[in-house]
């Protein structure tokens, strides 16, 4: 499985943009960018993915290197309730690929009131 | 509110007691998948059904067995726990297991074997 590298852990502040950053050197044509996060005490939550170009949802952007060697998960404003555990994670979608989500240790983004 | 449902939430077991996690999901997705955390780690696979009627081992199935009883749940039993399967258990589906989209996870059964 193609592996991916964050920080440990960030902190941002009330109300201010954060930027997330993931590697993922080894990175196939065929792999997505899986973003989720994980509140204390919950499962984890889809946040957002992509293959190539940069992608905006309703909870954040990505934004996807033109190499695809690295991306970033952007939260616009970030809130007290966006702290959690996030994880990068890359999916195989070829048939007869890796079926499965490999979670890593992931980033723990505190944010400060 | 559609999910996926995992009971129990809490549980406490001795040691060579057996007891089977429930999981079901309503939202007609193909593939379900049972992972475990540990403190301070992430998700490890331990199970994933890919579709109904197929079962297949993740990462770490030493211990456990699981059943696709139908397209909606997936249960995971331990037949004799030990204290090294003290862990969170979370249950997740999603459309098909090499569709792009978000897997929908369950929020968890903590589970302590002493």
């Amino acid at each position: 499985d193609a592996k991916t590298t964050q920080p440990n852990s960030m902190e941002s502040n009330e109300e201010e943009p954060v930027h997330l950053p993931c590697n993922h050197s080894t990175i196939s044509g065929t792999d997505y960018i899986h973003w989720y996060r994980q509140l204390p005490s919950q499962g984890p939550e889809y946040v957002i993915h992509g293959l190539t170009s940069n992608v905006n949802n309703r909870m954040a952007s990505l934004a996807i290197a033109e190499d695809r060697k690295s991306s970033t998960l952007i939260l616009h404003r970030a809130t007290l309730r966006d702290a959690a555990v996030y994880y990068c994670i890359l999916r195989d979608v070829v048939q007869g690929g890796s079926e499965k989500l490999v979670f890593g240790k992931g980033m723990k983004l505190t944010v400060n009131p | 509110n559609a999910g996926v449902t995992q009971t129990p939430k809490f549980q406490v077991l001795k040691t060579g007691q057996s007891m089977t996690l429930q999981c079901a999901q309503d939202m007609n997705h193909n593939s379900m998948y049972w992972y475990r955390q540990d403190p301070g780690m992430g998700l490890r696979l331990i199970y994933y059904s890919a579709s109904e009627g197929t079962t297949d081992k993740g990462e770490v199935p030493n211990g456990y067995n699981v059943s696709r009883l139908n397209k909606r749940e997936f249960s995971l039993r331990l037949e004799s726990a030990a204290p090294s399967q003290t862990s969170v258990y979370f249950c997740a589906s999603s459309e098909a297991p090499q569709g792009p989209r978000g897997y929908t996870f369950g929020s968890g059964t903590r589970l302590t074997v002493v």
